[in-house]
């Protein structure tokens, strides 16, 4: 089956501007979470949708926004863009009822200018 | 605090040698636990996990993990190196609650000499 789905691969913004990413899970996972990854801080939990709705939520600011659809496709958004924001955004999925551990997206780098 | 303590941040190996990653964690009560590998450029593949039962549990492409509840620690193994096993891995934890929000170690990065 195929695998989860990150759009699109890389990306250039400037500062100021904002940004979507789209993640389309594995075909019948209801979960899907987002992660920063960067050297410095590593792998960061951004938020876990599931049914539509934000189950949890990392330690980012407000510029950091998701939305999961009911096909479970979900988005992120940042807005505002920063330096700082330049990362690999990894998307994972996962079946809804246990932790059987995330299949991972191949991530969309983000590079902020 | 809940962390995930990877103590090695680069490990070198020679190709047909055994290894050894180690992982710790700080956590409220046993969590799941996992081990994820990364290729560069690559999102992270689940290695293998453990949630209860038995502490050594067996994964992908040769790899073992055993858990010790008295050292809080996850550590994972495997017996022969191969030059593609070359890559970043990453320990991570997670609540038993049911919901998604791992915490992840910051990684060992393992280069595999010919």
């Amino acid at each position: 089956k195929a695998g989860v789905t990150q759009t699109p691969r890389y990306l250039i913004k400037t500062r100021g501007q904002q940004v979507t990413l789209s993640c389309s899970p594995i075909s019948g996972h209801r979960s899907v979470s987002w992660y920063q990854q960067t050297p410095g801080q590593g792998l960061q939990f951004l938020f876990e949708y599931f049914s539509e709705t934000q189950r949890n939520k990392g330690n980012f600011p407000g510029r950091f926004s998701g939305r999961q659809f009911s096909n479970s496709r979900s988005e992120m958004n940042v807005s505002t863009l920063e330096l700082g924001d330049s990362a690999l955004y990894l998307c994972a999925s996962a079946g809804e009822t246990s932790n059987y551990g995330y299949t991972f997206g191949s991530g969309t780098r983000l590079t902020v200018v | 605090a809940q962390s995930v303590t990877q103590p090695d941040i680069h490990i070198t190996v020679s190709e047909g040698a055994s290894l050894e990653l180690r992982c710790n964690y700080s956590y409220g009560a046993t969590p799941y636990l996992f081990w994820y590998v990364q290729s560069p450029g690559q999102g992270l593949q689940l290695l293998l996990k453990y949630f209860s039962g038995d502490t050594l549990v067996q994964g992908i492409k040769g790899f073992e993990a055993e858990f010790k509840r008295s050292q809080s620690s996850f550590n994972l193994r495997k017996p022969s190196v191969h030059w593609s096993d070359a890559a970043e891995y990453f320990c991570a934890v997670a609540p038993t609650s049911g919901t998604y929000k791992y915490i992840f170690g910051t990684g060992t990065r393992l280069k595999v000499l010919a």
